[in-house]
């Protein structure tokens, strides 16, 4: 089955600075890849997601680009902001939309004012 | 905006009792999800479920474990015989369509304790 690896673990960043979460997937059969942010306590939400027939999307200061070759996408948020402190979670599913996500491991994000 | 629900928002329970846990999902979806998260840990899927069957299921998913639609608004997740090792958040799910075409949208999770 699927295997999502996510680096890193927790990524501390400044006020204003870029972040940047990177994720590998194993099975070349995965082709939708989406991002989930989650808030302490609450449920994760979507807030981009990509699919393999696209490289790169971009919403607003999140964007993220996906290398199908290398089995890799990553999630970079730029202009950070106090905000965004949350964890985030790559998750990758395959063709046939029967499976659901395979979530890697999150990555624990703190923006520092 | 529609939100998929879940109760309680937390259970407690002792091992060896039974436990179902409650979602209602958004009303026009077709496709639900179960999956749980240790804490401090990562979300794990446990079961898909549509066309009223079970689409496909994780080996977390052993036979301790069942899914129900009972009738047209819910979705239930059962577990006979808790340990301690079940012990997580469960977060149901729904989608309108297969999870590569449509969003998943997550309810705010049930938070079960095995004592």
């Amino acid at each position: 089955g699927e295997n999502v690896e996510q680096h890193p673990s927790t990524l501390s960043v400044q006020e204003g600075d870029s972040a940047v979460i990177k994720c590998t997937y194993s099975d070349s059969a995965s082709n939708y890849f989406p991002w989930y942010k989650q808030e302490l306590g609450k449920r994760p939400q979507l807030i981009i997601d990509i699919r393999s027939n696209v490289g790169e999307k971009k919403d607003q200061r999140i964007a993220v680009t996906l290398n199908k070759t290398a089995k890799h996408f990553s999630l970079h948020i730029t202009e950070t902001q106090p905000e965004d402190s949350a964890v985030y979670f790559c998750a990758a599913s395959e063709r046939t939309g029967r499976r659901a996500l395979t979530f890697g491991s999150g990555t624990r994000l703190q923006v520092q004012p | 905006e529609p939100e998929v629900t879940q109760t309680p928002s937390h259970q407690v329970t002792q091992m060896g009792q039974e436990v179902i846990l409650r979602c209602v999902p958004i009303s026009n979806h077709l496709y639900f999800y179960w999956y749980r998260q240790i804490l401090g840990q990562k979300v794990e899927f446990l079961v898909s479920f549509y066309n009223n069957e079970i689409s496909e299921k994780s080996e977390i998913f052993d036979d301790q474990f069942s899914v129900e639609r009972p009738d047209g608004s819910n979705f239930t997740l059962k577990i006979r015989s808790t340990k301690l090792e079940d012990s997580a958040m469960y977060f149901c799910a729904s989608s309108s369509g297969p999870i590569m075409n449509t969003e998943a949208f997550f309810g705010q999770g049930t938070r079960l304790t095995v004592v």
